[in-house]
């Protein structure tokens, strides 16, 4: 099985500021067709959780533009440009390459 | 809309079976695979399975096979995930999420997801 390992665990940002997440996979998520299957999910607090980044770097419909995603094989980023209150939550990158899909442990954002 | 109804909170004992519901609504339920998955209370993510309501194909989790059993009925727009004898390690929130094709080959991603259903099994 393929191991989703997230950091850091705790991300405490001043509104307006730049915000960083880390993800990595225990093997390389990039498919021969030369997509990266490695998405992004926040679970706002007391909501399902909500995809964000589809194949690596794909904004899923009506995501703001302040999220961005990069990366490729095994290493990964998400990255808010400008934090708002509203972005608080649990973030999970999923590997969708094969089954069992897994997550990683979640990073919480929160306001300081 | 396409939406994910899931059916009340349980609190069960340990031994106790129990079938919980994600009816589907607002678009072809025997098109779409439903993906479960579980968060333990203060805990993460965990991928329980999915099945394909077209004709109950489905894949496990290891760490879920013969723990759980996923199902459909096609006539009512329904998946339900069941236990036939539950543990207090089975306490948690389990979410139904539709499992579309995202484009690329084998790609899917989970784009609507239910509220949850919470499952405690206590003594």
């Amino acid at each position: 099985d393929i191991v989703m390992t997230q950091s850091p665990l705790s991300l405490p940002v001043t509104p307006g500021e730049p915000a960083s997440i880390s993800c990595r996979s225990s093997q390389s998520l990039l498919n021969s067709n030369g997509y990266n299957y490695l998405d992004w999910y926040l679970q706002k607090p007391g909501q399902s959780p909500q995809v964000l980044i589809n194949l690596g770097s794909i904004r899923a419909s009506g995501v703001p533009a302040r999220f961005s995603a990069s990366g490729s094989g095994t290493d990964f980023t998400l990255k808010i440009t400008r934090v708002e209150a509203e972005d608080v939550g649990l973030y999970y990158c999923m590997q969708a390459l094969q089954t069992p899909y897994s997550f990683g442990q979640g990073t919480k954002l929160e306001i300081k | 809309e396409v939406q994910l109804a899931q059916s009340g909170a349980e609190v069960k004992k340990p031994g106790e079976s129990l079938k919980i519901s994600c009816k589907a609504s607002g678009y072809i339920f025997t098109k779409y695979w439903i993906a479960w998955v579980r968060q333990m209370p203060g805990k993460g993510l965990e991928w329980v399975g999915v099945i394909y309501p077209g004709d109950s194909e489905y894949r496990y989790s290891p760490s879920f096979q013969g723990q759980v059993t996923m199902s459909v009925r096609k006539s009512l727009n329904t998946a339900y995930l069941q236990w036939s004898s539950l543990k207090a390690s089975d306490t948690g929130i389990y979410y139904c999420a539709r499992h579309v094709h995202g484009g690329p080959a084998d790609y899917y991603y989970m784009d609507v997801w239910g509220k949850g259903t919470t499952v405690i099994v206590s003594s």
